[in-house]
């Protein structure tokens, strides 16, 4: 069974830094390209960052660029997202999702709460 | 790149039938058919319902169809039912500018 499980979120001041993980089981996850995206409070879905499968490719959103980092680790099975300089609209619920190629996303985790707030 | 733009409510009855459109530019949806769309119930992560503008991912109804046209593609819901009460977001590929973009999201109430 595919799962993804975030971790990592909580409260943070503005300007702060957080990083997110992402734990993958179930499947080979060295052969998946994934993503996060994101979610504000009452809002809608947001693309936020990709990573390609070797790792050697990755895409942000223009919100975000600059300011956060995607990662992988496949031999843990693992995707990351590091977080600096953090602004209050960039509290949200964040999505690890798995990418079908260019089909869209066929698996998501259950999420973690991003908090900017002083 | 600006998201895809969809009604922000519609509504039926069960067992009619609804649609949700969603508009982007030739850059997105218009330029790749590789349109998707999501369920979303509240407090739960999204679904997908439809990938590659029309195809069902297995276990999803076929009461669930999509389809597109120029920049528009769109979701129907055939036979409503109540669990199909949710929020519904399509997404599509943008190619290398912002690799994807995904609607506002439709808020579906069935009545």
């Amino acid at each position: 069974e595919v799962q993804l499980v975030e971790s990592g979120g909580g409260l943070v001041q503005p300007g702060g830094s957080l990083r997110l993980s992402c734990a993958a089981s179930g499947f080979t996850f060295s052969h998946y390209e994934m993503n996060w995206v994101r979610q504000a409070p009452g809002k809608g879905l947001e693309w936020v960052s990709y990573i390609s499968r070797s790792g050697d490719n990755r895409d942000y959103a223009d919100p975000v660029k600059g300011r956060f980092t995607i990662s992988r680790d496949n031999a843990k099975n693992s995707l990351h997202l590091q977080m600096n300089s953090l602004r209050a609209e960039d509290t949200a619920v964040y999505y690890c999702a798995r990418e079908r190629s260019t089909s869209g996303f066929d698996f998501w985790g259950p999420g973690t709460l991003v908090a900017v707030s002083s | 790149q600006s998201a895809l733009t969809q009604p922000r409510s519609v509504s039926g009855s069960p067992g009619q039938s609804v649609t949700i459109s969603c508009t982007g530019t030739s850059t997105d949806v218009g330029g790749y058919d590789y349109v998707s769309w999501y369920q979303q119930h509240p407090g739960k992560a999204p679904k997908v319902m439809i990938y590659d503008v029309t195809l069902r991912p297995s276990g999803v109804p076929d009461r669930f169809s999509g389809s597109k046209s120029g920049n528009t593609a769109s979701l129907t819901i055939s036979g409503l039912q109540a669990e199909d009460e949710a929020d519904y977001y399509c997404c599509s590929h943008a190619g290398s500018y912002s690799h994807w973009v995904f609607g506002g999201g439709t808020k579906l109430t069935v009545l």
